[in-house]
Formats: structure tokens, sequence, C-alpha cells
């Protein structure tokens, strides 16, 4: 059974960095072809799609956030860490983190996502 | 960077009607990397079609995919009560995902 859970603070200050942890279970990111991706959504709007990290380390980040943007992940723990810095009352949103499975024809299928943890930027 | 357009913003429809959602890309994206999330006030996105047209594990076969290239749409043949909630296409091109700004199926 995979599970994804979110971690991190429920409210941090203009200008802060956020650290954000996703630990897992039921599947291995040594794995070929898995990987876990961030994603974020402010109350009310839309998805965005933050970062992206693969089985063999490869990291892929949102062009418009990439300067403040850190994943990485610990294989022996089941965690995946997103680190954003300078953060905005804008940042304000739910973070969600998710299983992507890239099957061996190409397909990329996010399968299984966490709850979500809601992120508050205020003074 | 790929933008999803989805259409319409909102569909008012009744228990047993069609819906039928669209997702415009400004340019084409390969079927393999275009998916269908439904989502619910409170929960996560739950993932419907993968590959444009397939279904995930689970998913009642109301819900279809088709389309290639720039056009893509999302069929719910019959609506149930449980399917009014909000619908965002996604695609991965390029090493960038992005998303439509989904698609409110609301009672009407």
């Amino acid at each position: 059974q995979v599970t994804l859970r979110e971690s991190g603070p429920a409210l941090v200050k203009p200008t802060q960095t956020l650290t954000l942890t996703c630990t897992f279970s039921g599947f291995s990111l040594s794995t070929s072809g898995m990987c876990v991706s961030w994603i974020r959504q402010p109350p009310g709007k839309a998805l965005e799609w933050l970062a992206r990290i693969d089985w063999d380390d490869d990291k892929y980040y949102s062009t418009s956030l990439k300067t403040r943007l850190t994943i990485s992940k610990d294989t022996s723990k089941n965690q995946v860490v997103l680190t954003m810095t300078n953060m905005d009352p804008v940042d304000t949103a739910t973070y969600y983190c998710a299983r992507i499975r890239v099957t061996i024809f190409g397909v990329v299928i996010t399968d299984y996502w966490g709850q979500g943890t809601l992120v508050t930027v205020s003074s | 960077e790929i933008v999803l357009t989805q259409s319409p913003g909102t569909l008012s429809l009744s228990p047993g009607e069609r819906a039928t959602l669209s997702c415009r890309a400004s340019q084409s994206v390969s079927s393999s990397y275009l998916a269908w999330y439904q989502q619910k006030p409170g929960q996560a996105p739950r993932l419907l079609i993968y590959g444009a047209s397939s279904r995930a594990t689970g998913i009642p076969d109301r819900f279809s995919g088709s389309g290639s290239g720039t056009d893509f749409t999302l069929t719910i043949s019959r609506l149930e009560p449980e399917d009014f909630a909000v619908y965002y296409c996604q695609q991965y091109g390029s090493s960038q995902v992005t998303f439509g700004q989904g698609t409110k199926v609301e009672i009407k």
C-alpha cells in the first residue's frame, strides 16, 4: 500500500526558508521509474507544480521558482525534502507531495498523493 | 512552458447527464504525458486518466479520455452525484509540468 505524508511548519514568516518533508511507504525511490514531485495549491486556486526528483537523483524545477527551490531525497529514510527560500505571503498554499511512475513505455503516471499540508506565510 | 487552457470554467449539469471537458495546449503534447485529475473540497487530487486515455486503477468506466496533439477531452458519460467536483488536466513536457486552471462541474 502506497502512502505519502507531508510534514513541516504550518506558519512561516516572510523572508524565511520553508522546509517540507515527504515521508512515504509502499515503494522505494531507488527503484527504476520511481519519482516524487511537489505540487502546491493556493486557497481557491489551481494546482502548481514545483519540483520533481527521480530514482537516479535527476532533479527538475519549475522554471518560475527554480532559484528558490531545492529538492533532495534520503532513500534509506524514504523521505523527500523540499526547501523554498525567501517565503512571501503569495506562497501561502497547501503543499502536496505525490508519487510518479515512469513506465518502460515512457508513460508518466502520478498515481498517489499525500493529503497535503497548509503553509501560511504571515508576519 | 506549455500552457493548458481548460473550458468551460464551470459546467452546470444534472445527475445522469453527459459532461464534456476540454483541455487545449499551447503547443503539442505527447499523449503519454497528458493526465486528468478530480479534486473535491478539502481533498488531494485523484488521478482519473493517464496517457490521455488510460483509466487509473479503480476509476469507473463512465470516465473516458481522448485527444491528441493540442486538444484533449475528458468525458463523463452519465454524471453520478459523487462526480460533482473540480477537474484538472496536466501535462509533462521538457521536464516541466503544467496544470490547467480547472473546470468545476456543479449540480444544476
